[in-house]
């Protein structure tokens, strides 16, 4: 079974704070995603990383960068978080080459006061 | 950019009745269509996928077609059952599974 974890369900910082998601993966998948979910908005793609190291921009990079120095750990970084990023973060991984199905972590729930 | 259209945001049928949510894409280089159902508070999961060489893909009561011509996709729930009340994306990839477009959504209600 996949496993993907996020170090937070839950969490709650005040605007200007340095904030770190992080994200973890037991498959040795090779591609690793960040998203966030608002209502009526869907899923929308953050950063993605297909290999260590390796980062690519998503549709709405702008207040968030990424690191990946470890193939099963993928981070997102809030530089210094504002309310307009309170939201749903999700964290996914995949495997090239055998199935392009993402799976997800549960999810944290930022709130920028 | 590549988008992914969903409809309807939200659709409500009683128990038994079929339920069809529709989606388009843009990206004509797309080859690789998931569905994802989110359960309230939980992660989102694949339920069924489609690829750009087939047309029709089934699995006991959801099946999904696909007209590429038109840039159609669609996920078809017959038999509803509540346990079936969700949230459901589809999606469009393109080769190397590195980067899928999201739809917005649709919300199902299944009343018993």
């Amino acid at each position: 079974d996949v496993k993907v974890t996020q170090s937070s369900r839950y969490l709650v910082k005040r605007t200007g704070e340095k904030v770190f998601l992080e994200c973890v993966q037991d498959m040795d998948h090779e591609n690793m995603f960040w998203y966030r979910q608002d209502p009526g908005l869907g899923l929308r793609l953050i950063y993605f990383s297909y290999d260590v190291k390796m980062k690519e921009k998503g549709d709405i990079p702008e207040g968030y960068s990424v690191s990946r120095e470890k193939k099963e750990r993928f981070s997102l970084i809030l530089e210094s978080a504002s309310t307009n990023q309170t939201s749903m973060y999700l964290c996914a991984s995949s495997s090239t080459g055998v199935t392009d199905t993402q799976y997800f972590g549960p999810g944290t729930r930022l709130t920028v006061l | 950019g590549e988008n992914v259209e969903q409809h309807p945001s939200t659709l409500s049928v009683q128990e038994g009745d079929s339920a069809v949510i529709k989606c388009t894409y843009s990206d004509s280089a797309s080859n690789y269509f998931p569905w994802y159902k989110q359960e309230l508070g939980k992660r989102p999961q694949l339920i069924i996928d489609i690829r750009s060489n087939v047309g029709e893909k089934k699995d006991q009561r959801i099946a999904v077609t696909l007209n590429k011509t038109a840039k159609h996709f669609s996920l078809h729930i017959t038999e509803t059952q509540p346990e079936d009340s969700a949230v459901y994306f589809c999606a469009a990839q393109a080769g190397g599974g590195f980067k899928t477009i999201f739809g917005a959504g649709t919300r199902l209600f299944v009343k018993a």
